[in-house]
């Protein structure tokens, strides 16, 4: 399975600022996605990172608000812009491991993200 | 659009066996898993099953599917308090679909 790492695990940030979230797998994927879980929640898909190209939007989510950059096969970043309390959440970051027999969703460690 | 159901909580004495149960909508799913989320981590990947098959053990675990009911379950063979996690069921037919988790406590 991919080792994911996801920096910063966590941060306090103020009201109006921006906060960018690293993923670095350790090796070459496909697909990279960009979750967020709100306190007490499930999981919710905000974009699905993209090499080379833009990013792939879910309903509810826009690009000025969470910018996604993938530069390469084994890294992305999400920033959260303009923040305010109701960006509090954790992010995931995750990559997909799909073979001919399994398909498997694999989850960095999270980024636990407050505002002020 | 498609839609994975849990329990919200469960609550369980230690070395007791601990039933986690899950319904899905999507009739496509290929794809059931389920992971483990510990406080202030991420997900983690405990156990997934293919859609024609009824029953996989590992360990601890096993999961059931009936997949006439669209339903699955997590059994967790003499619970410890390590167990004590939130326990996301989420299936996969066109994308991934994640249920609410259950929070299982495991009680000394």
């Amino acid at each position: 399975s991919a080792v994911i790492s996801q920096k910063p695990s966590r941060d306090i940030c103020q009201r109006g600022t921006s906060l960018t979230i690293q993923c670095q797998v350790d090796s070459q994927v496909t697909m990279m996605f960009w979750y967020r879980q709100q306190p007490g929640q499930s999981l919710t898909l905000i974009a699905t990172a993209n090499q080379g190209s833009e990013a792939t939007y879910e309903s509810g989510f826009v690009i000025d608000k969470f910018p996604i950059s993938r530069p390469n096969l084994t890294f992305s970043t999400l920033t959260v812009s303009n923040m305010s309390p109701e960006d509090s959440s954790i992010y995931l970051c995750s990559v997909e491991d799909r073979t001919v027999l399994n398909e498997k969703l694999f989850f960095g460690s999270g980024t636990q993200l407050s505002v002020l | 659009g498609e839609d994975v159901e849990q329990s919200l909580f469960l609550s369980v004495r230690e070395g007791d066996s601990s039933v986690i149960n899950c319904t899905y909508t999507d009739s496509s799913s290929t794809y059931l898993y389920w992971y483990k989320q510990e406080p202030g981590a991420g997900l983690q990947l405990l156990t997934y099953i293919f859609s024609n098959m009824d029953m996989k053990q590992d360990q601890r675990l096993t999961v059931l599917l009936n997949k006439k009911d669209k339903h699955l379950s997590l059994r967790i063979a003499d619970t410890q308090t390590g167990d004590s996690a939130i326990y996301f069921c989420a299936s996969y037919g066109q994308n991934f679909v994640f249920g609410p988790g259950t929070r299982l406590s495991v009680l000394p």
